[in-house]
This record gives structure tokens, sequence and C-alpha cells, in this order.
């Protein structure tokens, strides 16, 4: 089946550990997104990528890495730095010729 | 301005009631339009795009005035299973990520 696979559902850290949350996609999609959303809130991007070996920041980047080694897999890093890291994390993908972008089931991450 | 308002809601309605979603952009030079629907701790889903002169499917009505930079959603006869919040999506160039409006949660009640 082809889609867009996230994990794990669900995360719990310790405050002040780094943490890694998985993007892959077998869509053969070039662009890919990380967004976050919190209680009541609309989607906010972190960061995508367009192309492989390539990404930019998002509205919300601070505290937040990413590597594009592979076209598949779009990895977010969550690091201690990120302040309020509690939230839903929503990984998204695009082909070149489309017009929207399909969405990962998401990551929820608690950090105690 | 937040670059996309949507109807702050919640709407509660009853079963087989009309309900209108409406949504406004700031930037005029927006070319794609977009509603998702999103349950409650699921991921967003492409319910439908916005064209400029306005699309139907089934239930659901979208419309667009670029003029008025005015996006709607009408959904007619309303479903238990219509219960959920409603984003309103804009894509301001080809390539640039989609910008989501903070969603209108709808309760449809029997």
């Amino acid at each position: 089946d082809g889609g867009i696979t996230q994990s794990p559902k669900y995360l719990f850290r310790k405050e002040g550990q780094n943490v890694t949350l998985s993007c892959e996609q077998n869509l053969n999609h070039d662009a890919m997104y990380w967004y976050r959303q919190d209680p009541g809130q609309g989607l906010r991007l972190i960061y995508y990528s367009q192309i492989v070996n390539d990404f930019q920041k998002g509205d919300i980047a601070e505290g937040y890495s990413v590597s594009r080694e592979k076209k598949e897999s779009f990895p977010l890093t969550v690091t201690s730095a990120q302040k309020n890291p509690t939230a839903f994390y929503l990984c998204a993908s695009k082909g070149r010729e489309a017009d929207t972008q399909y969405f990962g089931p998401g990551t929820r991450l608690t950090v105690l | 301005r937040k670059e996309v308002e949507q109807d702050p809601g919640p709407f509660n309605v009853p079963e087989g009631a009309t309900v209108a979603f409406n949504c406004t952009y700031s930037n005029s030079a927006s070319q794609s339009f977009f509603w998702y629907r999103q349950d409650c701790r699921k991921e967003p889903k492409l319910l439908m795009s916005v064209y400029s002169s306005g699309n139907e499917d089934g239930r659901f009505t979208a419309q667009l005035n670029r003029a008025s930079q005015y996006i709607s959603l009408l959904i007619r006869d309303s479903k238990l299973s219509d219960s959920a919040t409603y984003l309103c999506v804009v894509r301001n160039s080809g390539n640039t990520p989609l910008v989501f409006g903070k969603g209108t949660r709808l309760s449809v009640i029997a």
C-alpha cells in the first residue's frame, strides 16, 4: 500500500532529552513537510524539504532539526532547546505535479 | 492579521441542517485553495479543492471569491459522521507549503 508512515504513534520522553520522529513515504513524492499542532490550534510549519539534501525552515524551526538524505525519509529531531515540545507532530508529502499535501497519521509526543 | 482566518466555532447543529463555514485569506497572490477535514486526534484529510467557478461534491459545496479573498464551504443535510474540524487551507505559490487556518469544529447532534 502506498502512503506515509510515522512512528511511533505515541512517544514519551523526559525533559532535556533529544528525540527523533520518523516519517517515511513510498509515494515517490519530492516534497515533505513537518507540522506541529497544539490543542485547539492550527497546524504550524516546522521544516520542509522540496528535494533530497535540501530543506528550509518554517515558521517555528527553533529547537528542531531535520535531514533529507533519502527521498522517502524526512526525520525530525526535537532537541532539548525546544521549550514546549509536547504536541501532535504531523508529516506530509506532495508530488511534483500535485497541488495538495497528504498527511501521515501523526506522532503524539509528551515530554514529562 | 493572520494569513488564513476562519469562524472560531464550535458549530452545534441538528442532523439534517445546512451549515456554512467561512474563511478569509490575506495574500491576494494566493493560488490554490482547499478544505481539509480533521477528525479528533487524527491527521487532516483533503475534503475538496476550491475552484473559482465553485464546485460541488455531493452534499458539499465550496466557493471562492478572489476579489473579496473569501472561501466558503456549505454542508447540506448534515450527518452525524460530518462531526469534525474543518480546516481552510491556502497555497501561496506553486511549491510553497500549505498555510492552514485554525479550523472550525462542527458537532452534528441527533
